[in-house]
């Protein structure tokens, strides 16, 4: 049973690009969350998906967009990159039939803006 | 806004030793995970605690919660090397339109020294 899969591994960017990661939830789940983990800190919220919507977004710049497919696999976009965004990105799912299970994360994207 | 406050930040101990890493939280919530990450590794889930008063057991660590105080504490007893990760916690919370968020603590680097 494959878990939350996430690609690519790692990614280089100049200021100013864009850049798309991918996520594959784990089997059986419908809800995908996205977050940003800088460098020695607590991963944060970026948004969450679910039936192809966003349903709940945290304090990121419209520049962070995403997007959820009928398979529940999921983007992440990002535009007009800045230094600031070299980060560790790592999606986490869920099912909302188990509303008390903890989210399952993938081994993240590293992404390093140049 | 939500905060989720971990202390210590950094926590180096014997072998051996007992020690507690707490988790203090500025909301209303009954729900809160314990995660763990091995050094360029994704999250792991180590606990969900669903309610006040909650404790859960897993090897040396033991965490509990209290929503009244709004703390939830993680207590590692004999420390052995393996456990040496950092720890976060993360509060669970959701608005009044249903949408649920994970808001993640600052982290706990714990080092283990033989």
């Amino acid at each position: 049973d494959a878990g939350v899969t996430q690609s690519p591994t790692h990614l280089i960017k100049t200021r100013g690009q864009q850049v798309t990661l991918r996520c594959s939830p784990k089997s059986g789940h419908d809800t995908v969350s996205w977050y940003q983990q800088a460098l020695g800190q607590g991963p944060q919220f970026i948004f969450q998906y679910y039936e192809e919507e966003e349903r709940q977004r945290g304090n990121f710049p419209d520049r962070f967009s995403g997007h959820q497919f009928p398979n529940y696999s999921s983007e992440l976009n990002v535009n007009a990159l800045l230094l600031g965004d070299s980060a560790l990105y790592l999606c986490a799912s869920s099912s909302t039939g188990q509303p008390y299970q903890p989210q399952h994360f993938g081994d993240g994207t590293r992404l390093s803006i140049l | 806004e939500l905060k989720v406050e971990q202390n210590p930040l950094f926590l180096s101990m014997q072998e051996g030793k007992n020690y507690t890493i707490y988790c203090n939280y500025s909301t209303t919530s009954d729900r809160l995970y314990w995660y763990r990450q091995d050094p360029g590794k994704s999250l792991e889930s180590l606990f969900v605690l669903l309610s006040n008063g909650a404790v859960k057991q897993e090897g040396r660590l033991m965490a509990s919660l209290d929503t009244k105080a709004r703390l939830s504490t993680l207590h590692i007893t004999a420390a052995v090397h393996d456990l040496s990760a950092t720890y976060f916690c993360a509060v669970y919370t959701i608005s009044n339109f249903g949408n649920e968020k994970l808001t993640f603590g600052t982290g706990t680097r714990l080092t283990i020294i033989p």
